[in-house]
């Protein structure tokens, strides 16, 4: 079966810090992803990445940055936190077969910035 | 572009009930079309597929058949538990690359003994 690990569960962090979300998936896939889990919003595509060292913003990027230097491992950035990007983040990761290929979601990290 | 709409509820049944989670779509070309199931404190995972016209993805119990001409792929179920109790996703890839899934708001369904 394929693992999404992100590192945290649960992160509390103040405005203004900079903030790291890691992600690392077992099963070779090429394709990575980044969405933030709101209420009433659905999930919302933040960051993608096809290939190591590449990156595609999504539909909501601003305030976020990503870092793939390895293929299993995809970072996603909070450059100054806020207290809007206060959310529940999930990291997904797809092989490139198709467009029938299903996302393998994490857990997710539940991040709090006060 | 694409989107996808579903009932976001709460949607609530006793156990043993049948189930419906209505789902439409709007895409162009032929999309797949999937539903993943979110249980509490935990990240989406696939529950069922289709890949085209009047295929039928099934699991758990669960089906969803693939509606071209009503653009719809409904999520159901003969005898709800208890352990159903989630959050239910649909979504579309429409083979546009690595950024072709869009989702629904999600359905929160509540199953009561």
């Amino acid at each position: 079966d394929v693992k999404v690990t992100q590192s945290s569960r649960y992160l509390v962090k103040r405005t203004g810090e900079k903030v790291f979300l890691e992600c690392v998936q077992d099963m070779d896939h090429e394709n990575m992803f980044w969405y933030r889990q709101d209420p009433g919003l659905g999930l919302r595509l933040i960051y993608f990445s096809y290939d190591v060292k590449m990156k595609e913003k999504g539909d909501i990027p601003e305030g976020y940055s990503v870092s793939r230097e390895k293929k299993e491992r995809f970072s996603l950035i909070l450059e100054s936190a806020s207290t809007n990007q206060t959310s529940m983040y999930l990291c997904a990761s797809s092989s490139t077969g198709g467009y029938g290929s299903p996302l393998h979601f994490g857990n997710g990290t539940r991040l709090t910035v006060t | 572009g694409n989107s996808v709409t579903q009932m976001e509820g709460p949607v609530t049944l006793s156990e043993e009930a049948f189930l419906t989670i209505n789902c439409t779509y709007t895409a162009t070309g032929y999309p797949s079309l999937f539903w993943y199931v979110q249980y509490p404190g935990e990240g989406l995972q696939l529950l069922l597929k289709a890949t085209k016209a009047d295929d039928k993805g099934s699991n758990k119990g669960f089906e969803a058949t693939y509606r071209k001409e009503t653009t719809s792929f409904h999520l159901e179920k003969g005898s709800v538990q208890v352990s159903d109790s989630a959050v239910y996703f649909c979504a579309l890839s429409d083979g546009g690359g690595a950024d072709g899934l869009t989702f629904g708001k999600g359905t929160h369904l509540i199953i009561q003994p």
